[in-house]
This record gives structure tokens, C-alpha cells and sequence, in this order.
């Protein structure tokens, strides 16, 4: 157990939809990240966020945002859902200075 | 543009033998690299790390190396056993000024044969 959570599970929704996967980071951890696998493009970084402020952005799409609250959850909102966005959402935390990065179990997220 | 890349990807080695699994990095601006370890429907593990300024680093069964001029990395499993069956990613990222995302490779599928 990595200490990073993640819900839900699984998501089943239809295409033009809109869903919000959220995470909690480790006990201590500052930062989060937000990664995208899916079959074809193998783990792709979307977005990082530190202490609540956005910090790094990856191949993240502009109907992808996400956010951090003051108790350090982040929340991954994907909307006008297509069928490619069909994949599994990882969600991962460090302390924030380049440490080792956990992940949680993540999202199966599919779009019909 | 990949700029990890993990060429094999399927291996399979024979339970207490060593596996050896390669990683090529074209990005010289990397500078830590990890190994991750994921078993079906779970979250990537970590297993082992590596700085730039290091060319080894062990841990248990697991050591890895890094060939800077080569733009190398390998994870060397020393015996193999059963339980290390799984899917295995080379990451990299840029540390400098802060942490950023992970670069991942596709994966090699290690298999250990009994």
C-alpha cells in the first residue's frame, strides 16, 4: 500500500459526458501528479500540482483540468468525454523536491 | 519523440537466474531515473532509484546501473523468483529547479519461468 488513494475504482459514462476522479496524496506529501495510461501511449504525465498551485504541465488536454485543495486532495476533471479517453488514470504524490514518486491504484475510467 | 525507451518488450528468464532489464534515455538533461514495478489493475510500485551522479545503486536483490555516455540505465534481479513476474518501467525526470513529471518507457514484461 503506497498511501495514495484514489476514487472511484472504476467509471463507466457516455461520450460529451463529464467525470471528476479525485486522489489523496501520503501523510507529508505537497505535491501531486496526474498521469494517463492507455494502451496505445503507454504512462503520460498530465499535470502536477505543489501546495495547491499548478507547477508542471504535461500532454494534458484542454477538456482536462484538475486542482488542489488546502488539505492537499487533488481532483482530475475530464469533460466532453470522447472514447479515446478511454484509460487508467494514475494519480501520484512526493514531498515536492524531486523525490520518488507514489502512485495510487487508479481509475478505470471507460467511456462508451 | 520517445525519449525512453525500453526495446524488449517481453523477457523471460528462469527462476534463480538473473534478469536483466535495459533502459535508453535520449534526454541528457535527465537526471534521476527509477525503476517501477506493476502488476495487472494496480498502480505502478517503486523499486529502485538512481541519481546522475551515481553510475550504481543496490538494494536487496535489485541493483541498477547507469551508463551516463551511453544514455544506458539497467535493472539487474539477482536470484529471479516467481513473484517478480510483472510488467517493469524505466522513468526519468529532471530534478533541477524542482520536481517535474515522470517520463515512462512502454514496459517489459518480465516472465519467470519455474
Amino acid at each position: 500500500d503506497s498511501g495514495v488513494t484514489q476514487t472511484p475504482k472504476h467509471l463507466i459514462t457516455a461520450t460529451g459526458q463529464r467525470v471528476t476522479l479525485r486522489c489523496s496524496p501520503r501523510s507529508g506529501d505537497l505535491s501531486v501528479y496526474w498521469y494517463q495510461q492507455s494502451l496505445d501511449q503507454g504512462l503520460q504525465f498530465l499535470i502536477q500540482y505543489y501546495n495547491g498551485e499548478e507547477r508542471a504541465k504535461g500532454n494534458i488536454l484542454e477538456r482536462f483540468s484538475a486542482q488542489q485543495f488546502p488539505d492537499l486532495h487533488s481532483e482530475l476533471n475530464l469533460s466532453s468525454l470522447e472514447l479515446g479517453d478511454s484509460a487508467l488514470y494514475f494519480c501520484a504524490s512526493d514531498r515536492g523536491s524531486g523525490e520518488t514518486q507514489y502512485f495510487g491504484p487508479g481509475t478505470r475510467l471507460l467511456v462508451l | 519523440d520517445q525519449q525512453v525507451k525500453q526495446n524488449s518488450p517481453s523477457l523471460s528468464v528462469q527462476e534463480g537466474r538473473i534478469s536483466i532489464l535495459n533502459c535508453d534515455y535520449t534526454n541528457s538533461m535527465f537526471d534521476y531515473f527509477l525503476w517501477y514495478k506493476k502488476y495487472p489493475a494496480e498502480g505502478p510500485t517503486f523499486l529502485i532509484s538512481i541519481s546522475s551522479i551515481k553510475d550504481k545503486n543496490e538494494d536487496g536483490r535489485f541493483t541498477v546501473f547507469l551508463n551516463k555516455s551511453a544514455k544506458h540505465l539497467s535493472l539487474h534481479i539477482v536470484p529471479s523468483q516467481p513473484g517478480d513476474s510483472a510488467v517493469y518501467f524505466c522513468a526519468a525526470s529532471v530534478r533541477r529547479g524542482g520536481a517535474d513529471g515522470l517520463t515512462f518507457g512502454k514496459g517489459t514484461h518480465l516472465i519467470i519461468q519455474p
